[in-house]
């Protein structure tokens, strides 16, 4: 079984610029979560899908974060303009089953000069 | 406040010897508990999870855990750890109330395995 692909693994900005992380979770996952990972500490929950519909935002800084999942399947996620205190991990997980185990991908390292 | 605290930042064990790791929660009903690894440059892979039943539950890699209701813990434990434990090792909870399963992660511990 596949597990859930996010690209670009890294990418190097300056702050103002734009930046866009892909995510292809494990097929058949319902759920799909992006987390940010700031250096030293645990990832923090940004957006849950649950299929197309977002089901928790409560944490995404709206002003300059947006994702979407078009068709329930992958899912992108932005960030416009992007600032130094975005630098961090954006990991992407998946999971058949709400409360159950997540799956994640290998993240995507975002510096931001 | 509903939270989950890992309180040692880092840890350094001999190749052999034993690790445990601290998990405790703070939240109205025992939620869902799961422990994940994190080894450098790569996402999280789930060690162990327990939703109820037998308190000590068996995981991968030799790991396992122990369910404390009283203390509101789950720690960690591996009775003689490799050099290719060393990773970072993250608590993480579901509250069995959120209709949403919104995952919170604990800060995590820095495992650092010396010859």
């Amino acid at each position: 079984e596949a597990g859930v692909a996010q690209s670009p693994r890294y990418k190097i900005i300056e702050k103002r610029q734009s930046v866009a992380f892909w995510c292809n979770p494990i097929s058949g996952h319902a759920t799909l979560y992006w987390y940010q990972q700031i250096l030293g500490q645990g990832p923090k929950l940004l957006i849950q899908f649950q299929n197309n519909g977002v089901v928790d935002d409560s944490q995404l800084p709206k002003d300059r974060f947006s994702a979407e999942r078009l068709k329930g399947v992958d899912s992108t996620l932005k960030i416009q303009p992007a600032k130094l205190e975005d630098s961090a991990v954006y990991l992407c997980a998946s999971s058949s089953v709400i409360r159950n185990e997540q799956f994640f991908g290998p993240g995507t390292r975002l510096t931001v000069l | 406040a509903q939270s989950v605290t890992q309180p040692d930042i880092h840890i350094t064990v001999s190749e052999g010897a034993s690790l445990e790791l601290r998990c405790n929660y703070s939240y109205g009903a025992t939620p869902y508990l799961f422990w994940y690894v994190q080894s450098p440059g790569q996402g999280l892979q789930l060690l162990l999870k327990y939703f109820s039943g037998d308190t000590l539950v068996q995981g991968i890699k030799g790991f396992e855990a122990e369910f404390k209701r009283s203390q509101s813990s789950f720690n960690l434990r591996k009775p003689s750890v490799h050099w290719s434990d060393a990773a970072e090792y993250f608590c993480a909870v579901v509250p069995t109330t959120d209709s949403w399963g919104k995952f919170q992660f604990g800060a995590g511990t820095q495992v650092v395995v010396t010859p």
